[in-house]
């Protein structure tokens, strides 16, 4: 089983849609949590981090569930720019360590 | 402006051939890494350094080295390039006051033939 485990997808949502997509964790020592950007043929870049009570920035809603270990990530009102890959990242239990999920594909059509 | 960079941004090699990627950054971070992405996987670390002088193995260290003479840079040696090596190498940054973010370079697109 895999440390960090995403759906793939594509997830193919239109434009305006809400579409939300989880990641699974397998070490439940796992201390934070964060969902990377990555456009096409570009480096991933920090979306949001995941804190324990939830958090919201702006469209994006990023959620933990330590009990079931998953996060999830929910887009409001998606645009076009939202196009992307979603990676999951889990920080393990050393200081450098981050566990990195092979990225949920998605495209918003107009 | 900080940014980290990697040259070259494509390379086309030989089996058995060595190749040196670099990464050069201006944020004055202390801690830097190497990944690779391969399609199907996540980034996987390659090596990581916590400072000049400082280098450590990360989970697919086979077959690669890293030297940090400075804080600057970190450049990544294959030592004999194999065809499995052929994928997306991304070098990161990070501070190390204790924020997690990681800053990407823009990858390098490495071919071993």
């Amino acid at each position: 089983r895999k440390e960090v485990e995403q759906d793939p997808g594509p997830f193919n949502v239109p434009e305006g849609a809400t579409v939300a997509f989880n990641c699974t964790y397998s070490n439940s020592a796992s201390q934070s949590f964060f969902w990377y950007r990555q456009d096409c043929r570009k480096e991933p870049k920090l979306l949001m981090s995941v804190y324990s009570s939830g958090n919201e920035d702006g469209r994006f809603t990023a959620q933990l569930n330590r009990a079931s270990q998953y996060i999830s990530l929910l887009i409001r009102d998606s645009k076009l720019s939202d196009s992307a890959t979603y990676l999951c990242v889990v920080k393990g239990d050393s200081n450098y360590q981050l566990i990195w999920g092979a990225g949920t594909k998605l495209i918003i059509k107009p | 402006d900080a940014e980290i960079t990697q040259s070259p941004r494509h390379k086309i090699t030989e089996t058995g051939r060595q190749v040196t990627l670099a990464c050069h950054q201006t944020w004055n971070h202390n801690n830097m890494f190497w990944y690779r992405q391969d399609l199907g996987h996540g980034l996987r670390l390659i090596h990581y350094s916590y400072g000049v002088q400082d280098t450590n193995k990360g989970e697919v260290s086979d077959g690669y080295s890293v030297s940090r003479s400075n804080t600057e840079d970190l450049p990544l040696t294959l030592e004999s390039a194999a065809s499995s090596q052929t994928s997306v190498y991304f070098c990161a940054s990070r501070d190390s006051s204790g924020s997690n973010e990681q800053f990407f370079g823009p990858g390098t697109r490495l071919t071993v033939l």
